[in-house]
């Protein structure tokens, strides 16, 4: 099981920017599978992001153009630039690693609250 | 894409078995053996309890099972115990890459 630390989270006003973190305990970080997942207060999950271990990345249609996944496997991190925002993207997000197509380890996830 | 269609509570006694339904449609559920489940008490990060419809990762309890009938899933929880009053989410995988949840369903054992 890995470990994964999300960080970054906090108060943003509309149409400001954040960046999350994610640390990744495993050194075979490089070939996992990586994801976004959040969660608004209240609210059900919601997929927002994947980048593989050959860097190839997939957005869902809500942060399409909005948010840029990237990682870095030598410090074993995965990042979230979430740009524009806006009040409905309130929520915790989670770093997930995923395997066989499910969500097998998750972080304990960042608040990102939009708000003036 | 739309979220998959989950009842919004459930409840069951201690002992019991109860059944959470997951619909999707042919571009989801339907299309793909890569449902998962999930649990998830208050404050807590989710769970994986079941993925490719039926298989348990290593540690979860075998009175968790997973099905699929078309664009259904279920997940069956039998023997009923109070920690697994929770909130539960199903997920397929989409095709091309992307993944859609259900809205959750909240089990309450009585």
């Amino acid at each position: 099981e890995v470990q994964l630390v999300e960080s970054g989270g906090g108060l943003a006003q509309p149409g400001g920017s954040l960046r999350l973190s994610c640390a990744a305990s495993e050194l075979s970080f490089s070939s996992y599978n990586m994801n976004w997942v959040r969660q608004a207060p209240g609210k059900g999950l919601e997929w927002i992001s994947y980048i593989g271990g050959g860097f190839n990345i997939y957005y869902a249609d809500s942060v399409k153009g909005r948010f840029t996944i990237s990682r870095d496997n030598a410090k074993k991190s995965l990042y979230l630039q979430m740009n524009s925002l806006r009040a409905e993207d309130t929520a915790v997000y989670y770093c997930v690693r995923d395997r066989d197509y499910a969500f097998e380890d998750w972080g304990q996830g960042t608040l990102v609250t939009v708000s003036s | 894409q739309s979220a998959l269609t989950q009842p919004a509570s459930v409840s069951g006694s201690p002992g019991q078995s109860i059944t959470i339904s997951c619909t999707g449609t042919n571009n989801d559920v339907g299309s793909y053996n890569f449902v998962s489940w999930y649990q998830q008490h208050p404050g807590k990060a989710p769970k994986l309890m079941i993925l490719e419809g039926s298989k348990r990762p290593s540690g979860v309890s075998n009175r968790f099972s997973g099905s699929k009938s078309g664009n259904t899933a279920s997940l069956t929880i039998s023997g009923l115990q109070a920690e697994d009053e929770a909130d539960y989410y199903c997920c397929s995988y989409a095709g091309s890459i992307t993944w859609v949840f259900g809205g959750g369903t909240k089990l309450t054992v009585l």
